[in-house]
Parts: structure tokens; C-alpha cells; sequence
């Protein structure tokens, strides 16, 4: 069966410091992999998603960036953070369908609080 | 504009009663929707999923209903349980793309009650 593993569970910066949140999927080959984000009161927002190795896209402009060094690796980071990138991030991963349909599996998520 | 709007945003209940919770999208095309709970803290998990062609869709005492004419979905929670207090999340899917084109509602906190 797959599972999906987020670290860390929490984390508490300082605003302009760097961030590295990891992403691994288990039990499954060339899933799609996102990165959300899930501020309080508010839908999730889809930031990046990954059809493949190095293969990036962002769906918004933000202080952030994403990398996928492995098949089943995904990593979320920033250079220095701000206080607006505070929230909860979830990382999903989803089978890579003909057509494109995928229903998509979250990790437990990260809290980052950023001071 | 593609949206999905959850109601109502919160809802105490007390345990042992029935709640609906409603979803109302203008996402089109249409691809699917589903119905995610995520407890507090947690990823969301998914309850449901419903294609364009079915008009209801149980998973024990949730019951998903879709009428993809007036575009409203809702999830019918049965019997309720405290463990059943969570964030309920409606998502309605367009066709294909590697992103999935998933437009995610705010979602309706369901608090449930001794």
C-alpha cells in the first residue's frame, strides 16, 4: 500500500530564515506530487506540482520555491521566510492516469509558524 | 470565475443527530466531486468521490448526494459521532491536466457534542 510522509510536523522560524519541508510517498512509481497550502479560515491553495523528476510548476508568485530530486521526493523551501508564510502545508500525491483525472492522497502536513 | 462555497461555515450538533452539510460550485466542465474530512491538524481524507453520472454515494453514515443540473452537492452524516467533528472539504474537479484543476471549497467545521 502507499503512504506519504511529511517532516517536520511543526515548525517554528524566524522571519528571514531559511525553510526545508520534505515530502516522500512510498509504495507507488511516478506519482504527480503537490504542495499546498492551508492558511486559517481558508481553502487550500495549490503551490507547486511535479509530474516528474525536476519537473516543476508553480501556480501562484510567492517567496517560495520547490524541488523534486528524486522520483518520490519533494521538497518545499525558501531563502527567507516571511511572516505571511505561516500556515499549514500539505503535501499530496496522486497516480499518473491516462487523461489526466488522479484522485489525490495528503501527507499529515506541516504546521510552520513563522515569528 | 470557478468556485466552490461550502455551508454553513461552522455547525455544532449534538451526538446522535443527523446534519447536511452543502456545497454549490460553477466549475465547468465538470469533472468529479468529492468530499474530504480532515480532523484537526491533520490531511484531509477522502469520504467520497462522484462523476457527473451518479447521484448519490455512501460511505457508512456519510451519504454524498450531487445534482450536477443545479451544480449543489451535499453530505448527509448520520448518526452522528464525536469523532465525526472535523473539517468537511468539498472539491470539485474539472477535466484532466497533471495539476487535476481541483478547486477546493473553505469547508464547513462540524463540531459534535456530548
Amino acid at each position: 500500500s502507499q503512504t506519504i510522509h511529511q517532516w517536520p510536523a511543526t515548525l517554528v522560524q524566524p522571519v528571514g530564515s531559511p525553510l526545508s519541508l520534505e515530502c516522500t510517498v512510498e509504495g507507488t512509481s511516478n506519482p504527480n506530487l503537490y504542495w499546498y497550502r492551508q492558511a486559517a479560515g481558508r481553502g487550500l491553495q495549490l503551490l507547486f506540482y511535479s509530474v516528474g523528476i525536476g519537473q516543476i510548476s508553480s501556480e501562484v508568485p510567492q517567496n517560495l520555491s520547490a524541488s523534486r530530486p528524486q522520483d518520490r521526493q519533494f521538497i518545499l523551501s525558501s531563502k527567507k521566510l516571511l511572516l505571511s508564510d505561516s500556515g499549514f502545508y500539505l503535501c499530496a500525491w496522486a497516480p499518473l492516469l491516462a487523461g489526466g483525472y488522479n484522485e489525490q492522497f495528503f501527507g499529515p502536513g506541516t504546521r510552520l509558524t513563522v515569528l | 470565475k470557478n468556485q466552490v462555497e461550502q455551508s454553513p461555515q461552522s455547525l455544532i450538533i449534538l451526538e446522535g443527530k443527523n446534519c447536511t452539510l452543502q456545497c454549490n460550485y460553477t466549475v465547468s466542465p465538470f469533472s468529479n466531486l468529492r468530499w474530504y474530512k480532515q480532523d484537526t491538524g491533520r490531511g484531509p481524507v477522502s469520504l467520497t468521490i462522484m462523476t457527473f453520472s451518479e447521484n448519490t454515494k455512501s460511505n457508512g453514515r456519510y451519504t454524498a448526494t450531487l445534482d450536477a443540473d443545479t451544480k449543489q452537492s451535499s453530505l448527509h452524516i448520520t448518526a452522528s459521532q464525536l469523532s465525526d467533528s472535523a473539517s468537511y472539504i468539498c472539491v470539485v474537479s474539472g477535466p484532466g491536466g497533471s495539476q487535476g484543476n481541483l478547486i477546493f471549497g473553505k469547508g464547513t467545521k462540524l463540531s459534535v457534542k456530548p
